[in-house]
C-alpha cells in the first residue's frame, strides 16, 4: 500500500530564516506531488505541483520554493521565512496527472513563523 | 465564477444521516465530482468521486441528478468522529489541479 510521510511535524521559526520541509511517498513510482498550504480556518492553496523529477510547476509566487530530486521525494524551501508563511502546509501525491482529483494527503506540518 | 457552492456549516445529532449538498451549475461534460473529508489537524482524505448516478462505498453515497448541476453527499447515522470539513471539488482532472475552496463544517452533536 501506499505511504505518504512529512517532516517535521511541527515547526517554529523566526522571520528571515530558512526552511526545509520533506515529504516522501512510499509504495508507488512516478506520483504526481502537490504542496498545499492551509491558513487557519481557509481552504486549501495549492502552492506547487510536480509531474515528474525536476519538473515543478509554480502556482502562486512567493518567497517559497520546490525541489524534487527523486522520484517519490518532494521538498518545500524558503530562503528567508516571512510572518504570513505561517500555515498549515501539506503534502499530496496522485497516481498521474489523469487522477489529480484523487489525491492522497500526508499529515502536515505546521509551521508558526515569530 | 466558483465552480462549486456548499454551505458554510451544518450540525447534526449522533445517529441522524446527514446529506450535504453542493452546486455545480457550471459543471463541464468531462468534469467528475469529488468529495473530501478533513479533519482537525490532517490532510483531507479523499472519500468518494462519481460522473452520475449514485456511487456508494463503505463511507458515504454520492447522488448526482441527471442534469449533474448539483451532487448530495450522504452520510449514514453520523457519530461524533464525523465532525468534520467536506469539501466538493469538481472537475475533469488531467492537467488541472483541483481548487479546495473552504468547505462545509459538520458538527456532530451528542
Amino acid at each position: 500500500s501506499q505511504t505518504i510521510h512529512q517532516w517535521p511535524a511541527t515547526l517554529v521559526q523566526p522571520v528571515g530564516s530558512p526552511l526545509s520541509l520533506e515529504c516522501t511517498v512510499e509504495g508507488t513510482s512516478n506520483p504526481n506531488l502537490y504542496w498545499y498550504r492551509q491558513a487557519a480556518g481557509r481552504g486549501l492553496q495549492l502552492l506547487f505541483y510536480s509531474v515528474g523529477i525536476g519538473q515543478i510547476s509554480s502556482e502562486v509566487p512567493q518567497n517559497l520554493s520546490a525541489s524534487r530530486p527523486q522520484d517519490r521525494q518532494f521538498i518545500l524551501s524558503s530562503k528567508k521565512l516571512l510572518l504570513s508563511d505561517s500555515g498549515f502546509y501539506l503534502c499530496a501525491w496522485s497516481a498521474d496527472t489523469r487522477s489529480s482529483y484523487e489525491q492522497y494527503f500526508g499529515p502536515g506540518t505546521r509551521l508558526t513563523v515569530t | 465564477l466558483a465552480k462549486t457552492t456548499q454551505p458554510i456549516s451544518m450540525d447534526s445529532y449522533e445517529g441522524q444521516e446527514v446529506n450535504i449538498t453542493c452546486s455545480h451549475n457550471n459543471i463541464a461534460t468531462n468534469d467528475y465530482i469529488t468529495w473530501y473529508q478533513q479533519f482537525p489537524s490532517q490532510g483531507p482524505r479523499f472519500i468518494i468521486q462519481g460522473y452520475k448516478t449514485k456511487v456508494t462505498n463503505e463511507v458515504a453515497s454520492l447522488f448526482i441528478p441527471a442534469d449533474r448541476k448539483s451532487s448530495t453527499l450522504s452520510l449514514p447515522r453520523v457519530s461524533l468522529s464525523d465532525t468534520a470539513v467536506y469539501y466538493c471539488l469538481v472537475g475533469e482532472g488531467g492537467s488541472y489541479i483541483p481548487t479546495f475552496g473552504r468547505g462545509t463544517s459538520l458538527i456532530v452533536h451528542p
